[in-house]
């Protein structure tokens, strides 16, 4: 199976840059997504890595290292509604489904 | 807007109902899957369809558990004899790699 850990609450100052890791194990890695959950609604699609490296996209990046088991979404110039959950998630090798953490809570304050 | 609606959008059963979703991707998607989130987890993988075949199915989805998509558009997800640990919210998916989720059916079993 895979197992993901990510903290469960972060807190942050507005205009500031906070950064979420996430560690995994898994066998047949296969890529990973950044997802962002407001309470109340369903996930939004972030981000998606397969390769080793950065993807910047506008106030978000994520990061992934493949031989670590690790990958992190830095999120710049925070937002008061960038308050919300962020979940890791894993795809594996010749599945369709994808595993997701518990979410980290954010918490962007004044 | 992810192209995905479902419905309805709250229920609330008593303990023993059968209670049936309805997942429907606006444009044509080949991919269709079924997650279930609980308060203060991430989503958990249910089922997945290609097409109108149901090609992955979890482990959790016991027998009171069956999905359809007859025509490969549209699809549903019965429950039968509906306990009080059904409750959760019920999101439907479609893409390729990252996932577009609907905005979910929230069941509530008394």
């Amino acid at each position: 199976g895979q197992n993901i850990d990510q903290p469960t609450e972060m807190t942050a100052t507005e205009g500031a840059i906070v950064q979420i890791n996430c560690t995994y194990q898994t066998s047949g890695f296969n890529g990973l997504f950044w997802y962002q959950q407001h309470a109340g609604e369903a996930p939004t699609f972030l981000s998606y890595n397969v390769l080793d490296g950065l993807e910047e996209k506008g106030r978000f990046s994520s990061f992934l290292s493949r031989s670590k088991g690790y990958s992190y979404l830095l999120l710049k110039e925070l937002q008061m509604k960038d308050s919300a959950s962020y979940l890791c998630a894993v795809k594996v090798v010749g599945y369709q489904k994808v595993t997701f953490g518990i979410g980290t809570k954010l918490q962007v304050i004044p | 807007d992810t192209g995905v609606s479902q419905d309805p959008r709250h229920k609330i059963t008593k303990r023993g109902q059968n209670v049936t979703f309805r997942c429907d991707p606006i444009s044509e998607h080949n991919r269709l899957y079924w997650y279930r989130q609980t308060l203060g987890q991430g989503p958990e993988f249910l089922t997945y369809f290609q097409n109108e075949a149901q090609l992955e199915k979890s482990r959790l989805l016991s027998d009171r558990f069956s999905a359809e998509r007859p025509k490969g558009s549209f699809s549903t997800l019965e429950i039968q004899r509906t306990e009080q640990g059904d409750s959760a919210m019920y999101l439907c998916a479609t893409g390729v790699n990252e996932q577009f989720f609907g905005p979910g059916t929230r069941l509530t079993v008394l």
